[in-house]
């Protein structure tokens, strides 16, 4: 069974704050996603990655950076947490060849980030 | 940017009845994905279908795929109260690297 855990489930974090959210996936994927999901807004891609050390940006990376040294974690940064970066973010994983999106990806429970 | 809408938003049906979802995008697709999210957690794959593929299916699930229309489908037969949830349509983009996810339908089945 894949296994995409990700480092906490509820985070509370005040204005300023530097943030970091890890993502663990245990199947040796290639590819791995960061989204936040807002409600009526879906899910809205971050940034991603293909391999160690590489990185992507995505729909909404403004505010956000993100490091992969090792292939199996991946984390999201946030330099200086904002309210507005209250949301839910997701974690995900997926093989790779032929891009990114051309395999199902696995997600993580998610975390539910509030910044007061 | 939202390449896939889902329609309904919600729907509400008794257990038993069949539950259809509807997605339309707006530029071509290599392939569609479908995911289901229980409430508060992590989305599960349902269905990948390729844009060369017209129809798939697994289990109770059929999804249609029609892209001279640019929509896709996704009926649940035989619905069951488990069946509630949200439920996401995906498209990749032109370089295929990146998916892009509707705002999905709320889906409640009643017992």
């Amino acid at each position: 069974d894949v296994k995409v855990t990700q480092s906490s489930r509820y985070l509370v974090k005040r204005t300023g704050e530097k943030v970091f959210l890890e993502c663990v996936q245990d199947m040796d994927h290639e590819n791995m996603f960061w989204y936040r999901q807002d409600p009526g807004l879906g899910l809205r891609l971050i940034y991603f990655s293909y391999d160690v050390k590489m990185k992507e940006k995505g729909d909404i990376p403004e505010g956000y950076s993100v490091s992969r040294e090792k292939k199996e974690r991946f984390s999201l940064i946030l330099e200086s947490a904002s309210t507005n970066q209250t949301s839910m973010y997701l974690c995900a994983s997926s093989v790779g060849g032929g891009g990114g999106a051309a395999y199902e990806q696995y997600f993580g429970p998610g975390t539910r980030l509030t910044v007061t | 940017s939202q390449q896939g809408e889902e329609d309904p938003q919600a729907l509400s049906i008794q257990e038993g009845e069949n539950a259809t979802m509807n997605c339309s995008y707006k530029t071509s697709i290599n392939n569609l994905q479908w995911y289901r999210q229980n409430s508060g957690r992590g989305l599960v794959h349902l269905i990948l279908i390729r844009s060369n593929e017209r129809e798939k299916h697994s289990g109770r699930l059929r999804v249609t795929l029609d892209t001279s229309k640019k929509s896709s489908s996704l009926l649940i037969t035989a619905s069951r109260a488990a069946d509630t949830a949200s439920y996401f349509c995906a498209t990749d983009n032109n370089a295929g690297n990146m998916l892009t996810f509707g705002g999905g339908t709320r889906l409640m089945v009643k017992p």
